[in-house]
């Protein structure tokens, strides 16, 4: 079945700093890739869809793109804000109809 | 737009109990989903349903039963609490059927088991 995997627990840095979260999956067929956020006391939210079509997606700052060749996809952001203090999810609709499977998903944490 | 709203927000339940989660999405989306949440576990699909009445297992599907008698509504029942459980069940809908759908969530219901 589909996998997939995000290593990072949980990331801290300052304001201004360059975030980089890194994703890897597992399909059998061409997947749509998606990034979630979940802010506290909320359930998560679509942030960024990519697919094999377009590579890349950007949306309030960030941008995710998608490596066929080594089946990873990323989620980056030039400069974070502390508001972007959030859990962020990797998901991958493959092929699992009707199924997305989500990484354990990594913990921003945005000090001031 | 739209809204998802879960009930209850929190829920303390004894060991073995049987526990009841309800969903309600005014989206007039044709597709609900359960999922739990889990610390450093990521998102895992319970149940799904894309239709009135239609039931699909996800892959964390036993000791769970779900319902969904109107398109509206989706509910989730815990058939046997067991104790120190504690997560978070996400409910959540999408416009059509396909998984490339985008979801929308609910804010969650947070269980614990004492």
């Amino acid at each position: 079945g589909d996998s997939v995997t995000q290593k990072q627990g949980q990331v801290t840095l300052s304001e201004d700093d360059f975030l980089f979260i890194n994703c890897t999956y597992s399909t059998t067929t061409y997947p749509t890739l998606f990034w979630y956020v979940q802010y506290p006391g909320q359930g998560p939210q679509l942030l960024l869809k990519v697919t094999t079509a377009n590579n890349k997606g950007i949306s309030r700052g960030f941008e995710a793109t998608y490596d066929k060749g080594t089946t990873s996809f990323h989620l980056q952001k030039a400069s974070v804000q502390e508001s972007d203090s959030a859990v962020y999810f990797c998901a991958l609709e493959g092929s699992g109809y009707n199924k997305l499977t989500f990484g354990k998903g990594t913990v921003l944490l945005v000090s001031p | 737009g739209g809204i998802i709203t879960q009930t209850p927000k929190f829920l303390i339940g004894q060991e073995g109990q049987k526990l009841t989660l309800k969903c309600q999405q005014n989206f007039n989306h044709d597709t609900m989903y359960w999922y739990r949440q889990d610390s450093g576990k990521g998102l895992r699909l319970i149940y799904y349903s894309i239709t009135e009445n239609d039931l699909q297992k996800g892959d964390l599907s036993e000791g769970y039963d779900a319902s969904r008698e109107k398109k509206s509504s989706f509910s989730l029942t815990v058939t046997s609490a067991q104790k120190n459980e504690m997560a978070v069940f996400l409910c959540a809908s999408s416009i059509g059927t396909g998984g490339n759908e985008r979801l929308f969530f609910g804010h969650g219901t947070k269980l614990s088991v004492l």
